[in-house]
């Protein structure tokens, strides 16, 4: 049964700081990996998506990587801004089925 | 511009009543899916389509939850009866078929229930 862990859970900086999240799964037998922001109350928006075959993914000030053999992804955010603070989250499909498990977020905050 | 559209977006309902949500996928996805999610357990899966099939719904508790596409264009979840603990945000998802393009998953905005 595949697990998808995010750490941290929160996480607080100030304006300008290069900051890393951690996605980790159980199950490397994935399709692709995606990435998603939640803004409080809204839905989830799609950020990057990595597909299985590849190692990493980039848009804008955002960079995505992917190590299957080890079960983790990484989301680094480039001189992070206010306007980035949300809660991310990550979420894999397994090879032959459609579901989408997803981690249970990390919560950031970044201070003016 | 398109987009998974959900409604209601809001719905406060007493115990013991019938909740329908509902949700528009993007047009030409074949796979749908609707999750749940509270503060207490994240985003849970209930059920996925593919197709207008349902392909696993075992995340959903089966007594009370129904699932079903009645067309390419409409995906419901009801409740009957509704109990306070099934209040928590909805989504809908939908994506393109995962072989056959990126797998990109697109959601809604969620219904936002409460049950009294």
């Amino acid at each position: 049964k595949q697990e998808v862990t995010q750490i941290p859970a929160a996480l607080s900086v100030p304006e300008g700081e290069n900051l890393v999240l951690n996605c980790s799964f159980t199950d490397s037998a994935i399709y692709n990996l995606q990435w998603f922001r939640q803004d409080p109350g809204k839905g989830l928006t799609s950020l990057l998506l990595i597909q299985s075959s590849q190692r990493e993914q980039t848009s804008g000030r955002l960079n995505a990587s992917l190590d299957k053999s080890s079960g983790r992804s990484t989301l680094y955010i480039a001189a992070s801004q206010p306007g980035d603070s949300a809660t991310y989250l990550c979420a894999v499909p397994g090879v032959g089925t459609y579901k989408y498990i997803f981690g249970t977020g990390t919560r950031l905050k970044v201070l003016a | 511009d398109a987009r998974v559209t959900q409604t209601p977006r809001d719905k406060v309902t007493e115990m013991g009543q019938e909740v329908t949500m509902r949700c528009q996928p993007i047009l030409g996805h074949n796979t749908v899916f609707w999750y749940r999610q509270t503060m207490m357990q994240g985003l849970e899966l209930l059920a996925y389509f593919r197709n207008r099939a349902p392909l696993d719904d075992s995340g959903m508790p089966k007594d009370r939850f129904s699932a079903e596409m009645p067309d390419a264009t409409l995906a419901t979840l009801k409740i009957q009866p509704s109990e306070p603990r099934d209040s928590a945000v909805y989504f809908c998802a939908s994506g393109p078929e995962l072989a056959a393009n990126t797998g990109e998953l697109f959601f809604g905005e969620g219904s936002r229930l409460t049950v009294l």
